[in-house]
């Protein structure tokens, strides 16, 4: 069955950066497409990245242009979001989620906590 | 790019029907058979419910169904159940190439 396992949230100062990690599994990692998608506490679901299924473009929200990074590894099926000048409102749980060749998630992870702090 | 549009809360009796909409533009919902609606219950992961307007996966009640008109998608429930209370989000591939969410809706089974 398909799993999604995140890694690497925690508490970092505003300014900060940390790596998000996604172990896959269950599935043909290189055949689909992936996603970043973060909710704040208490708010709703916010779209962060997506990476094409070789790795080879990607797109991101504007909310994180230029401070996030989606990168993938076909070989080691994972997945990873490069955060950088971390604010107080990039707070919240980071989910990866797989592209159901439709464009949109259909699998999701179950999501690591990320808290902008001093 | 801004988030669709839904009703913040949507309410029913149990075995009644409810429809949340989900409104955006040309730029997203309108330009693509690209929407989706998901479930989420508190503290956990959302749970896909329709893809491609209109769409279920395997393992989906034929209780839930996905319709589009022009700027619009709309989700119904019918025959509600207690087990339907949750968050309901609808999202849309954009113009742009990028993703967008609605802003949930808080669905009561009174």
């Amino acid at each position: 069955q398909v799993q999604l396992v995140e890694s690497g949230g925690g508490v970092v100062q505003p300014g900060g950066s940390l790596i998000l990690s996604c172990a896959a599994s269950g599935f043909t990692f290189n055949s689909y497409a992936m996603h970043w998608v973060r909710q704040a506490p208490g708010k709703g679901l916010e779209w962060v990245a997506v990476r094409a299924k070789d790795g080879s473009h990607g797109f991101v929200a504007d909310s994180v242009k230029g401070r996030f990074t989606m990168s993938r590894d076909n070989i080691n099926n994972m997945l990873f979001l490069q955060m950088g000048s971390l604010t107080v409102e990039d707070t919240g749980v980071y989910y990866c989620a797989r592209d159901s060749n439709a464009a949109l998630p259909d699998y999701w992870g179950q999501g690591t906590l990320v808290t902008v702090s001093s | 790019q801004s988030a669709l549009t839904q009703p913040a809360s949507v309410s029913g009796s149990p075995g009644q029907s409810i429809t949340i909409s989900c409104t955006g533009s040309s730029s997203d919902v309108g330009a693509f058979n690209y929407v989706s609606w998901y479930q989420q219950h508190p503290g956990k992961a959302p749970k896909l419910m329709i893809y491609a307007v209109n769409t279920r996966p395997s393992g989906i009640s034929d209780r839930f169904s996905g319709s589009k008109s022009g700027n619009t998608a709309s989700l119904t429930i019918s025959g509600l159940q207690a087990e339907d209370e949750a968050d309901y989000y609808c999202s849309s591939h954009t113009t742009s190439n990028t993703r967008v969410f609605g802003g949930g809706t808080k669905v009561s089974v009174l």
